[in-house]
């Protein structure tokens, strides 16, 4: 297992395009969790799954977002009508249980 | 909802000196994380720990869970430690839920 990986790492696109990204966890690692992280700030948590349940959203989470993890495996977080500020860094993470969590490297998001 | 705030926000030393970086939290935990943040974004989960003090190879962290007050020292500091150092906590405390992040240290080691 090479570890947690992240689908694209760049990804450039228009205002008001759907974008999506993709997440493969470590292989047994059971939970998965999306953060943003904008330039000089700490990352911001977005949501979780255990296995296939997405059991928290943060408030950061609108309506343009939407996250599935369908078989417990990798997951997808999509972003529709994209606006300037969706520009960030993804990140992805996973862990067994509330073991120490091992993250991507992460999908750079440029709205233009 | 936990609050976290990391001191310094910028730190720049002369290769071998002793860094210390701190790190407080609002709310009780089941643990706290120390990261390593490269330019590119890649992040690296340094420690995870609950009590006491923990220690892997040149850095150490260290917690106090009675002052929600963590810090992360690296002895013998060298250029390749250059990097942001993240402090990370449950965002409600428990090890249910994600994390919620200090805004990092940036740290410089120069030669």
């Amino acid at each position: 297992d090479t570890g947690v990986s992240q689908d694209p790492r760049h990804k450039i696109t228009k205002r008001g395009q759907n974008v999506t990204f993709r997440c493969d966890p470590i292989s047994e690692h059971n939970r998965l969790y999306w953060y943003r992280q904008t330039l000089g700030q700490g990352p911001e948590f977005l949501t979780y799954f255990q296995n296939e349940a997405q059991l928290e959203k943060s408030r950061l989470l609108s309506d343009r977002f939407s996250a599935e993890r369908p078989k417990g495996s990798f997951s997808t977080l999509e972003i529709q009508r994209t606006e300037q500020g969706d520009s960030a860094m993804y990140l992805c993470a996973s862990s067994f249980w509330a073991a120490e969590a091992f993250f991507g490297q992460g999908t750079r998001l440029t709205v233009v | 909802k936990n609050e976290v705030e990391q001191s310094p926000q910028n730190l720049t030393a002369q290769e071998g000196e002793f860094i210390t970086i701190n790190c407080s939290y609002s709310v009780g935990i089941s643990a706290l994380h120390w990261l390593q943040q490269h330019p590119g974004g890649g992040i690296v989960s340094l420690f995870m720990l609950s009590s006491g003090k923990k220690k892997h190879g040149r850095l150490i962290a260290t917690i106090n869970i009675q002052e929600k007050h963590s810090s992360l020292h690296i002895t013998a500091s060298h250029p390749r430690d250059s990097a942001v150092y993240i402090c990370a906590v449950p965002v409600s405390g428990g090890g249910a839920d994600g994390l919620t992040f200090g805004k990092g240290t940036h740290l410089i080691i120069q030669p």
